[in-house]
């Protein structure tokens, strides 16, 4: 049990359309990381957040964004989606300056 | 490019014995490495990691080896267990690194009865 939760479980949108994926993480997560998991691969990196600002970005366009808020809660924004952002949307809780991530279940995203 | 390689994509194993899973990494400036397990419908779970300082780490039936000469690392299940049948992963990371944590595409083990 990591104590990371992510909503919704799956989710089914539209090429084009915009979807916004939710994370939330436990007392003592002080930052907060987001990857993309495509089928057969392992997770890449999309960003990470730390006291509510962008520390760190992966190779993603900017249509990829995220927020973090002050109860450790975290959300993905994924705008004119595309069919290639198919994939599995982890997020993972960490500590500034700690190697380790803590990962929640992850969202599957299947864009049509 | 892929910076951290697992080049088995499956690994079956008779359950008691010994479980080896390997993993490559091409970027020098890689100081911490890392090993997940992910069952099915989980997100990933942390299992053991390593300094670049270190060549060694166990954790009960866990041990990782790191090869620095050679950016070379395994893992190490002894004995294997049923339970230990999932996706492993390696990852590496940098202390430049942006906190951005770089993962092999993975390893499926099998742990047969």
């Amino acid at each position: 049990e990591t104590g990371v939760t992510q909503s919704p479980t799956h989710l089914i949108k539209t090429r084009g359309q915009q979807v916004t994926l939710r994370c939330s993480s436990q007392s003592g997560h002080n930052t907060v990381s987001w990857y993309q998991q495509a089928l057969g691969q392992g997770p890449q990196f999309i960003f990470q957040y730390y006291r509510e600002e962008e520390n760190g970005r992966g190779n993603f366009p900017p249509r990829f964004s995220g927020l973090q808020f002050p109860n450790y809660s975290s959300e993905l924004n994924v705008n004119a989606l595309e069919l290639d952002d198919s994939a599995l949307y982890l997020c993972a809780g960490g500590l500034a300056g700690a190697y380790e991530q803590y990962f929640g279940p992850g969202t599957r995203l299947t864009v049509t | 490019d892929q910076q951290v390689k697992q080049n088995s994509p499956s690994l079956s194993v008779q359950e008691g014995r010994i479980s080896i899973l390997n993993c490559d990494y091409t970027n020098s400036m890689f100081d911490y490495f890392l090993w997940y397990k992910k069952y099915p419908a989980e997100g990933p779970t942390f299992l053991i990691s390593i300094s670049s300082i270190k060549d060694k780490n166990e954790d009960g039936r866990f041990t990782v080896f790191l090869n620095k000469s050679a950016k070379h690392l395994s893992l190490h299940i002894v004995p294997s267990q049923p339970g230990d049948s999932a996706v492993y992963f390696c990852a590496a990371s940098s202390f430049n690194r942006d906190d951005k944590i770089i993962f092999g595409k993975g390893t499926r083990l099998h742990i047969l009865p």
